[in-house]
């Protein structure tokens, strides 16, 4: 069964640092998302990537986060200048044409920051 | 209103009992709708996607009633293996937008 991967699983970072995320998503599908979920929250839409560009971003996301799409094939979320409420896990879906299967997330990057 | 509203639980339930909770959308205009499980600190995981009236998938039977804007799912002969947090997941637009998650039902299987 085809996988969204996302490297690191866990990453403890000092606060001010900047840190990037990595997905693969699943390589027919054309929509890219970041979500993230802080410990006991439910999980929060951050951007929503398609054809290339930012197709919707909420008030989280914030000039202190970008997303790329450098190769065709990764997509990354960087973080500037970490600050402690950025602790969360991060995860990373895909959604191929067909919408009716819903979304596939990745397994999580476990974002610590002290 | 939330967008999305689950009861929290947690729902105890003895092995092989029915369990069902609900979750109710405030868009009325919404036309998909989505079921994931999320274990603990894992990522979510579809379990069954709903368009019209329901849908049924082996112990799983999701039901959608548009006119009071609510989803529920039931399960049926509960194993152990079903305790998780059930969320609700309702799109903004479409299939393809911004996904509005509701806060998740805990269900604890119980021997």
């Amino acid at each position: 069964e085809p996988e969204v991967t996302q490297t690191p699983s866990h990453q403890v970072t000092q606060m001010g640092q900047e840190v990037i995320l990595r997905c693969v998503p699943i390589s027919n599908h054309l929509y890219f998302y970041w979500y993230r979920q802080i410990l006991g929250q439910k999980v929060e839409f951050l951007v929503s990537f398609y054809n290339n560009e930012i197709s919707e971003k909420s008030e989280i996301f914030d000039d202190q986060f970008s997303v790329e799409r450098p190769d065709g094939s990764n997509f990354t979320l960087k973080i500037r200048s970490t600050k402690l409420e950025d602790s969360a896990m991060y995860f990373c879906a895909s959604i191929g044409e067909q919408g009716d299967y819903g979304y596939t997330f990745g397994s999580g990057t476990r974002l610590t920051v002290v | 209103r939330k967008e999305v509203e689950q009861d929290p639980g947690p729902f105890n339930v003895p092995e092989g009992a029915t369990v069902a909770f609900n979750c109710t959308y405030s868009n009325s205009a919404s036309q998909s709708f989505f079921w994931y499980r999320q274990d603990c600190r894992k990522e979510p995981k579809l379990l069954m996607s709903v368009y019209s009236s329901g849908n049924e998938d082996g112990r799983f039977t999701a039901q959608l009633n548009r006119a009071s804007q609510y989803i529920s799912l039931l399960i049926r002969d509960s194993k152990l293996s079903d305790s998780a947090t059930y969320l609700c997941v309702v799109p903004k637009t479409d299939s393809w937008g911004k996904l509005q998650f509701g806060a998740g039902t805990q269900v604890v299987v119980t021997p």
